[in-house]
């Protein structure tokens, strides 16, 4: 079945730091891609996608490419902010029209001024 | 624009009492979600209703249970309550024939059974 790994956190970081959270990746076919974001006490929001090989999702400052070759869609930022501050989750959806995403268990990531 | 609203936010329970959680969207999405949100293992998708009138079991479904009202709103209920269901829940909802896959989320409903 489907399944994504993202690297353990937490993660923390000083303001203006380069932050890169690693995703890989197992399904069938042709999956898109998501980063999601959580704010604390928030629900997800979509942070950015990618649909096809190659494709690179980008919003906010962060992006991530996506790596058919490698099954990877790491998160990356030049430099964050202590609004960065949130959880990050990486999640796949392998298509058809019931778009169940499959998501990865989640990197804190704490940004110290 | 309220987008996707859960309620209650916190509910403590005890061992074998029963709730509903309710959550509506008013973004007139086809599809919904309910996951559970826990420590270390991100989120699981527990029922979702591709289309009003339908619903299919997610990845854990044992003890719940839901109910698509109509289009707007998906409840998600447990008969008999367990501290194994101590969680966040989180409904979400998307749009078919937007094509995005993007979901839009609720702000969660913390649960504690005691």
């Amino acid at each position: 079945g489907d399944s994504v790994t993202q690297m353990e956190g937490p993660v923390t970081l000083s303001e203006e730091a380069f932050l890169t959270i690693n995703c890989t990746y197992t399904a069938t076919g042709y999956p898109s891609l998501f980063w999601y974001v959580q704010y604390p006490g928030e629900g997800l929001q979509l942070l950015l996608k990618a649909t096809k090989a190659d494709d690179k999702g980008s919003n906010k400052g962060f992006e991530a490419t996506y790596r058919k070759e490698t099954t990877s869609f790491h998160l990356e930022k030049g430099s964050v902010q202590v609004s960065d501050s949130a959880v990050y989750f990486c999640a796949l959806s392998s298509g058809g029209s019931n778009y169940k995403l499959t998501f990865g268990k989640g990197t804190l990531l704490t940004v110290n001024p | 624009n309220a987008g996707v609203t859960q309620t209650p936010k916190f509910q403590v329970l005890k061992t074998g009492q029963s709730m509903t959680l309710q959550c509506a969207q008013d973004m007139n999405h086809n599809s919904m979600y309910w996951y559970r949100q826990d420590p270390g293992m991100g989120l699981r998708l527990i029922y979702y209703s591709a289309s009003e009138g339908t619903t299919d079991k997610g990845e854990v479904p044992n003890g719940y249970n839901v109910s698509r009202l109509n289009k707007r709103e998906f409840s998600l209920r447990l008969e008999s309550a367990a501290p194994s269901q101590t969680s966040v829940y989180f409904c979400a909802s998307t749009s078919r024939l937007a094509n995005t896959g993007e979901l839009f989320f609720g702000e969660g409903s913390r649960l504690t059974v005691l």
